[in-house]
C-alpha cells in the first residue's frame, strides 16, 4: 500500500541553524502540505502546495519557512534559523486533490528538537 | 473564526463497552469531515471522510455520522487496540487542502 515517507525520523539542531525536513508523497498524489504538532496541542496547518506553488500558507509559515519540489518525488520543507518554538512534530501529506473528495495521507512525521 | 471542538478529551472504557466521540464545528465552508486516528509518537492515520449532513461510513467496530453541526465517532465493543487519540478535522471551501483540527480524543481501553 503507498505510504508517504519522511526523513530524518528526529532531528536535534542549535537555535539558529538552517534544517531540511524531506518528504516523499504518495506518487500519483498532486497536493502536498506540511502540519506541525508541538506536544500535546492541535495539529497545526502550515502550508499546502500544487503545481510547483504555494496555495495556502498559515500565519505561522513565515519568511523563516520554504517549501520546494527539487524532483519528482520529494518535498521538502527549510526552516532558515531555527528558533526553541519550533519545536515540534512535523508531518508531511499528500492528497490527489485539494478538494472534499480527496483524503489527505500523513507520513510518520519528523520530531524537531531545537535547543 | 473556524473552530473544531472535540469531546470528552479523555475518555476511559472496559473492553466490550461502547461509546461515542464527539466533533463539533463552526466553520464558514464546510466540505468534509475527516476522523484520523492518532497512536503516540506517529502520524495522524485516516479512517473516515463524511461530506454531507445524515452520511455515514463504518469500518470494524467504528462508526461516523454527520449533522450540519456535528460528528460522531461510536466505537462498538472497544477492544485495547482501539486505544488511541481520535482527531477530527474540516477541509474548508478553499480547494486548497488546508485541514483545521480540533485537540482529539484520547481513548483508553482497558481488558
Amino acid at each position: 500500500e503507498p505510504e508517504v515517507t519522511q526523513t530524518p525520523s528526529h532531528q536535534v539542531t542549535q537555535m539558529g541553524q538552517e534544517v531540511i525536513l524531506r518528504c516523499v508523497p504518495i506518487s500519483n498524489h498532486l497536493y502536498f502540505y506540511w502540519y506541525r504538532q508541538i506536544l500535546g496541542q492541535k495539529v497545526e496547518f502550515l502550508v499546502s502546495f500544487y503545481n510547483n506553488e504555494i496555495s495556502e500558507k498559515s500565519e505561522i509559515f513565515d519568511d523563516q519557512f520554504s517549501v520546494e519540489r527539487p524532483d519528482g518525488s520529494n518535498f521538502t520543507l527549510k526552516i532558515r534559523s531555527t528558533k526553541l518554538e519550533d519545536s515540534a512534530m512535523y508531518f508531511c501529506a499528500s492528497s490527489q486533490t485539494g478538494q472534499s473528495y480527496s483524503e489527505q495521507y500523513f507520513g510518520p512525521g519528523t520530531r524537531l528538537t531545537v535547543t | 473564526e473556524d473552530q473544531v471542538t472535540q469531546s470528552p478529551e479523555a475518555l476511559r472504557l472496559q473492553e466490550g463497552e461502547s461509546s461515542s466521540l464527539n466533533c463539533s464545528y463552526t466553520v464558514s465552508g464546510l466540505r468534509g469531515l475527516f476522523w484520523y486516528r492518532q497512536d503516540p509518537g506517529k502520524g495522524p492515520e485516516f479512517l473516515f471522510t463524511l461530506y454531507s449532513a445524515g452520511e455515514e461510513k463504518e469500518k470494524e467496530r467504528l462508526k461516523a455520522t454527520l449533522t450540519k453541526k456535528e460528528s460522531f465517532l461510536h466505537i462498538t465493543a472497544p477492544k485495547p487496540e482501539d486505544s488511541a487519540t481520535y482527531l477530527c478535522a474540516h477541509l474548508l471551501a478553499s480547494n486548497t487542502g488546508k485541514l483545521i483540527f480540533g485537540q482529539g480524543t484520547t481513548l483508553q481501553v482497558k481488558p
